[in-house]
């Protein structure tokens, strides 16, 4: 079956502009995650959503980082005001729930110049 | 505090030469450990899922151990497109969030 899909594949923008991030889980899982990973580093956790439940944004590093899920299904990540800092390598994964096995997109690149 | 260290940092071996990497964590009540193999420009990839300390799980050239302590992803007899960097993330029976090593690069030369 259809993996967890991420759009765009990569994103160069300015300094200041605002970025969407797109992503699509896998059928049927209701958990949905957010990760960053800079360059050599590990996963850092973004964000968390769970069915109908109100999302866990404990890891949004500042207010330009926000994040919605419609429907239960496709999430958007939005950076507004982007910042040089920002680049990195933008993961999402979903799961069936919320203690089981994670599968991960193959991310979005963004680069800010 | 809840940490998990992975080591070493880089491994190169020769083709056909098996060795360990090693994955140690600290947590207040273990829920599970995974092992994730990244390529470079692609998302993590599921290897395995461990739950109890003396559990075992085989796929291929690749074993995955648990102690109490820390966790062993032994790789025998390497091919070059065993290349890859190896995550380790363990769950914590308090709280749903992954806690992420910084990985592996190992790097396998023909």
């Amino acid at each position: 079956g259809a993996g967890v899909s991420q759009s765009p594949s990569n994103k160069v923008t300015e300094k200041g502009k605002d970025v969407e991030l797109r992503c699509d889980p896998i059928s049927g899982h209701t958990a949905l995650y957010w990760y960053r990973q800079s360059l050599g580093q590990g996963l850092e956790f973004l964000i968390y959503f769970q069915g109908n439940s109100a999302p866990d944004k404990s890891g949004l590093p500042s207010d330009r980082f926000s994040a919605e899920r419609t429907g239960g299904s496709v999430s958007t990540l939005t950076i507004q005001r982007t910042q040089q800092e920002d680049s990195a390598v933008y993961l999402c994964a979903s799961s069936l729930a919320v203690t089981d096995t994670q599968y991960f997109g193959p991310g979005t690149r963004l680069t800010v110049l | 505090e809840d940490q998990v260290t992975q080591s070493p940092e880089a491994l190169r071996l020769q083709e056909g030469e098996s060795s360990s990497l090693n994955c140690s964590y600290t947590v207040s009540g273990l829920r599970g450990l995974f092992w994730y193999r990244q390529d470079p420009g692609k998302g993590p990839e599921f290897l395995f899922t461990l739950y109890s300390a003396g559990e075992e799980k085989e796929k291929e050239r690749l074993k995955a151990t648990l102690t109490k302590k820390e966790s062993f992803l032994h790789i025998t007899a390497p091919k070059p497109e065993d290349s890859a960097t190896y995550l380790c993330a363990v769950a914590p029976r308090s709280n749903y969030q992954l806690i992420w090593g910084a990985g592996t690069k190992l790097i396998i030369k023909p």
